[in-house]
Order: structure tokens, then sequence, then C-alpha cells
């Protein structure tokens, strides 16, 4: 697609329920990365995926929170068992390589709210 | 480990003043640094990146300066407008290899 694609764009869960977060980006980017935005903050960085090598997880605030992507293309988030302190804006970012100097295109991101 | 720090906004400014926005970051190696701005209702989009020590990045009148014997980038503009009005991120990526980490954003409005 022309730019990187984040479904939904709302998600409205009850705490406790598992929730999953889809993430489309530029065809042929190999780099993509997962960010959490709560509302007035910063960007925390979440999950790195780099072409073939192990992702870095690092960003991950605890085991209820992972992510998979299926060869260079499309990526999950997943979250199990909602908390309320969850609720954000999740974005995704692809770039082409994960060059030094390159930039990230983001999506339009992906609103949660845990009830 | 690799961090990023960004003055607190919100930051409130008249149309035409300077701005500046203070960035300074800590990293091992020669990292790469950015901002991003996102206007409101809009993702981020890269504003201007730099890529080794006294690199000036410029785009759209704004200007931001690798300094690496004070770990800075601040971002600067000499007549701000409405149009300004937005959240900066200040961002690193310290290798290939390595995340892309952002500061905690400033709010940037500017007055009529």
């Amino acid at each position: 697609g022309a730019g990187v694609s984040q479904s939904p764009s709302n998600k409205v869960t009850e705490k406790g329920k598992d929730v999953e977060l889809r993430c489309d980006p530029i065809s042929g980017h190999t780099a993509l990365y997962w960010y959490r935005q709560r509302l007035g903050q910063g960007l925390e960085f979440l999950i790195y995926f780099q072409g073939n090598s192990a992702p870095d997880k690092s960003g991950l605030p605890s085991d209820r929170f992972s992510a998979e992507r299926t060869g260079e293309s499309v990526s999950t988030l997943t979250i199990q068992r909602t908390q309320q302190e969850d609720s954000a804006v999740y974005l995704c970012a692809s770039s082409l390589s994960g060059g030094a100097n390159e930039k990230l295109f983001f999506g339009s991101g992906t609103q949660l709210s845990v009830l | 480990g690799d961090s990023v720090t960004q003055m607190e906004g919100p930051v409130t400014l008249s149309e035409e003043a300077f701005l500046t926005i203070n960035c300074t970051y800590t990293a091992t190696g020669y990292p790469s640094l950015f901002w991003y701005v996102q206007y409101p209702g809009e993702g981020l989009q890269l504003l201007l990146k730099a890529t080794k020590a006294d690199d000036k990045g410029s785009n759209k009148g704004f200007e931001a300066t690798y300094r690496k014997e004070t770990t800075s980038f601040h971002l600067e503009k000499g007549s701000v407008q409405v149009s300004d009005s937005a959240v900066y991120f200040c961002a690193l990526k310290g290798s290939s290899a390595s995340k892309i980490i952002f500061g905690s954003g400033t709010r940037l409005s500017i007055r009529p």
C-alpha cells in the first residue's frame, strides 16, 4: 500500500480480555517498530523487527505483551488480559532497511480503550 | 542505555517569535539524531535529521545542529507561525541494528 496501515483504528475492550492489533508496513520495508503513546505522553518503544534478525523486545512492559511479524510484512501486537493502564494509542512505523539515518513512516495508530 | 531528554512543554509563543526547543541525549558511539513533528489530527512525520557531529538538519525554516561536545540537538526557528503549532519529538538511533528512541515530546502553541 501507499503507507503504513493499522487496524483497527479504535478498539474498546473490557478489562481482562485479549486484543490483537495489526500493522501492514509499506511494501518492501524490512524494519518495523511498535510504540505506545499514552494521552499527553511521549512515544514509548515496545519492539523492533529488522529483517530476519531476532527482534528487540526490550520495550515490552510485561509478559502480557507479545508481537509477531510474518516475514517482512504484517505484524500483530497482542495484549493478553488487558488492564486499564494499557489504554493508549499504539503506533506502528516502518523504514526501508533500518539504516541509521532512515526516516520512519508512521501509521495512524490504534486507539485502545480498556474499560 | 541510550536516552533522549527534551524540554517539557507546553511552550506558548506569539507569532514571529524565536523558538528553541532543547534536546540532549545520552548514547555510546555516534548516533543519528532526528526531530519528528505531530500536527493536530495527523500522524508523526520526520521534520529534519543529522547523522554526524556538526551536521545541521533543516526543513520548513526549522534547524538543528548536532553538537557532540554538548550532546545536544536543539530545534530552532527564527520566526514561528500559527501553523507550527504541534508536538515536537526529538529522537535518536544508535546504529543500524538499534531501535529508535524518542523524547517525551514538547507541545508548541503559537498565538496569532
